[in-house]
């Protein structure tokens, strides 16, 4: 079982309209938590990242949270544009290790 | 120039062929990094240079070899690959191993016919 899983899987949404994607993970102890942003052809690109003792983090749209306890995290994206079309994936760096873990990703389609 | 670069962005070849990915930096960063990309799986992370030194190869089968001449270059020689191995292949570099945040290339898409 992969240490982080995310959702959903996919998700199409109405320009303007906000969503919410989820990442629940297992890594314990972990240093930082990230949110990558992967346009179609593209590399991943950081948007946000939150240490194990933050709680939300913004980037411009992109607002994501930390609950420790609950093990989970989230990004919320307001007011979506076409542009936020993308895979959107969730990186949780351990403590005292070298090695990411990766979440599979959630696609979104913003469609007009 | 973009931070990351890689090349070539798209590749088809068979199973007997040999080539080569390459993949630059321009950030000044130690580490470098080889991820394979596959569809509903996370990244997976291939081979590690720390300071041209590889420190991590994730039990990658030897058909896939890489090599680090400098800090800023990175090469993926690819040789009798299986057409399982067809994939998004992406290049990243850190400013330290451990870091945590990465900075990719924009990948190259690999077919093995």
């Amino acid at each position: 079982k992969n240490q982080v899983e995310q959702s959903p899987q996919s998700l199409i949404i109405l320009e303007g309209k906000n969503c919410t994607l989820q990442c629940n993970y297992t890594v314990s102890p972990f240093s930082n938590l990230r949110w990558y942003k992967q346009d179609t052809g593209r590399g991943p690109v950081s948007l946000t990242i939150m240490t194990f003792s933050e709680n939300t983090k913004s980037n411009g749209r992109y607002t994501a949270t930390l609950d420790a306890d609950t093990k989970q995290s989230s990004l919320h994206i307001t007011a979506s544009q076409l542009s936020d079309s993308a895979s959107y994936i969730c990186v949780v760096n351990p403590t005292g290790a070298n090695n990411l873990f990766f979440g599979t990703g959630t696609r979104l389609t913003v469609i007009p | 120039e973009t931070g990351v670069t890689q090349t070539p962005r798209h590749l088809v070849m068979g199973m007997t062929n040999k080539k080569s990915l390459k993949c630059e930096q321009h950030l000044g960063h130690n580490a470098m990094y080889w991820y394979k990309q596959s569809a509903k799986k996370p990244l997976e992370l291939m081979f590690v240079y720390n300071f041209k030194e590889q420190t991590e190869n994730n039990s990658v089968p030897s058909r896939f070899s890489p090599e680090c001449p400098n800090s800023s270059h990175l090469f993926l020689h690819l040789h009798t690959l299986q057409p399982e191995d067809s994939a998004l292949y992406l290049c990243a570099s850190s400013q330290d191993r451990g870091d945590g945040e990465l900075f990719f290339g924009e990948g190259s898409r690999l077919t093995v016919l």
